[in-house]
């Protein structure tokens, strides 16, 4: 499978906790996103890398949240102490910049519970 | 980007054609158009993309009026596969190419 993956699929922790997904692009595609998806709403844009770059934040991302994109292959969120509000699927997203706009790949989504 | 507003919700029959409208009056004129479809537990998948007049690929057909302030996805003989969360999006790649969705249409195909 050639798709975008993301690791773990499920995570559950206490409150106060630090957690980190993980996030392996499809291999040629230098771009990659990071959204977060609350029930019944849409995703919403977190973050932006074209390869090692981190060029957009966006201000949903508090500064609890880290992401990282190391040599430009798969990328890391972090979320340091983590609150209950922070409970969501966290979606990672990979595109080529010089395909048609807007289709970017979906992996399957991280889904984060917070006791 | 031009925001979008589509139905919240929609009901149809295993076999019937189902058509969602979404409207985009501020669109600009370098804007394409986009529909994402996601199913539960997994995420957005892209359905197709079009500037004006109709596009058709395997999945759907995209009809945009010569005005381009609305779209319409029609998808042809639904089946019950076919329920899912439907996305409208409207805007340029600018310089990051950042999707953004709104609600969405939910659409349950019935047997």
């Amino acid at each position: 499978d050639t798709g975008v993956s993301q690791d773990p699929r499920h995570k559950i922790t206490k409150r106060g906790q630090n957690v980190t997904f993980r996030c392996d692009p499809i291999s040629e595609h230098n771009r990659l996103y990071w959204y977060r998806q609350t029930l019944g709403q849409g995703p919403e844009f977190l973050t932006y890398f074209q390869n090692e770059a981190q060029l957009e934040k966006s201000r949903l991302l508090s500064d609890r949240f880290s992401a990282e994109r190391p040599k430009g292959s798969f990328s890391t969120l972090e979320i340091q102490r983590t609150e209950q509000g922070d409970s969501a699927m966290y979606l990672c997203a990979s595109s080529f910049s010089t395909s048609g706009m807007y289709e970017q790949y979906f992996g399957p989504g991280t889904r984060l519970t917070v006791t | 980007l031009a925001k979008t507003t589509q139905p919240i919700s929609m009901d149809s029959y295993e076999g019937q054609e189902v058509n969602i409208t979404c409207s985009h009056n501020n669109i600009a004129t370098n804007d394409y158009i986009t529909w994402y479809q996601q199913f539960p537990s997994q995420g957005p998948r892209f359905i197709i993309q079009g500037y004006k007049t109709k596009v058709t690929n395997e999945v759907a057909s995209l009809f945009i009026p010569a005005d381009r302030k609305s779209s319409t996805l029609s998808l042809p003989r639904v089946s019950l596969s076919d329920t899912a969360v439907y996305y409208c999006l409207v805007g340029a790649s600018g310089n990051t190419g950042k999707l953004i969705f709104g609600q969405g249409t939910t659409l349950q195909v019935k047997p």
